[in-house]
């Protein structure tokens, strides 16, 4: 899987747009982009993931460059339980054998009242 | 819906110790996963499993075992803990590979 970088922390304010950026210029074609964030002692959860299109959930908004060697989560109103460790997780979605994800350190996103 | 449920949260072993840590899903996912998170640390994956009856190693299997006697249920076990297994564990499911993973609460576990 492709190795994904990120900023180790961030702030934000409260109310405003809250965009997480992560490089990752490695990426094959067939891998997909992943967010999952993880509040403090709590499990990760899943936010959203794309192959080359951007994506809207209820969550959020993935905005992935023509050339997907970048791509940026968007929380439209950012409030203060959505302070968490952002993680951008690169790999194939083989459909077949599962190899888990690779998390690495992530994005420590504050959000500041 | 309880999604992913993980017993115990807290355990404190002793060296030497063994005991399984249970996980269990009411999705009906094919997919589950045992990782590890170390203070600091990302999660890394310990074992997975692709369906009832199988099992597969992942980055950090070793000291570790894992059954999946049943689809809803995946189990690990630490047959002899050592404190360098002190960590949180956490447990996940998915239906498949292309979609998101749904994770437990985390079991902590202190072996002194």
């Amino acid at each position: 899987d492709a190795k994904t970088t990120q900023p180790p922390s961030m702030d934000c304010a409260e109310g405003r747009a809250a965009n997480l950026p992560c490089n990752h210029s490695t990426i094959s074609g067939n891998e997909y982009v992943y967010w999952y964030r993880q509040i403090h002692s709590q499990g990760p959860q899943y936010i959203i993931h794309g192959l080359k299109n951007n994506e809207t959930n209820e969550m959020a908004s993935l905005i992935i460059t023509e050339d997907r060697k970048s791509s940026t989560l968007i929380l439209p109103h950012a409030t203060l339980r959505d302070t968490a460790v952002y993680y951008c997780i690169v790999r194939v979605a083989t459909g077949g054998g599962a190899d888990g994800l690779t998390f690495g350190k992530g994005t420590h996103l504050i959000i500041q009242p | 819906n309880a999604g992913v449920t993980q017993t115990p949260k807290f355990r404190v072993l002793k060296t030497g110790q063994s005991m399984t840590l249970l996980c269990a899903q009411d999705m009906n996912h094919e997919y589950m996963y045992w990782y590890r998170q170390d203070p600091g640390m990302g999660l890394r994956l310990i074992h997975y499993s692709v369906g009832e009856g199988t099992t597969a190693k992942g980055e950090v299997p070793d000291g570790y075992n894992v059954s999946r006697l049943k689809k809803q249920n995946f189990l690990l076990g630490l047959e002899s803990a050592a404190p360098s297994q002190t960590s949180v564990y956490f447990c996940a499911s998915s239906r498949g590979t292309q979609v998101g993973a749904f994770f437990g609460q985390g079991t902590r576990l202190t072996v002194v």
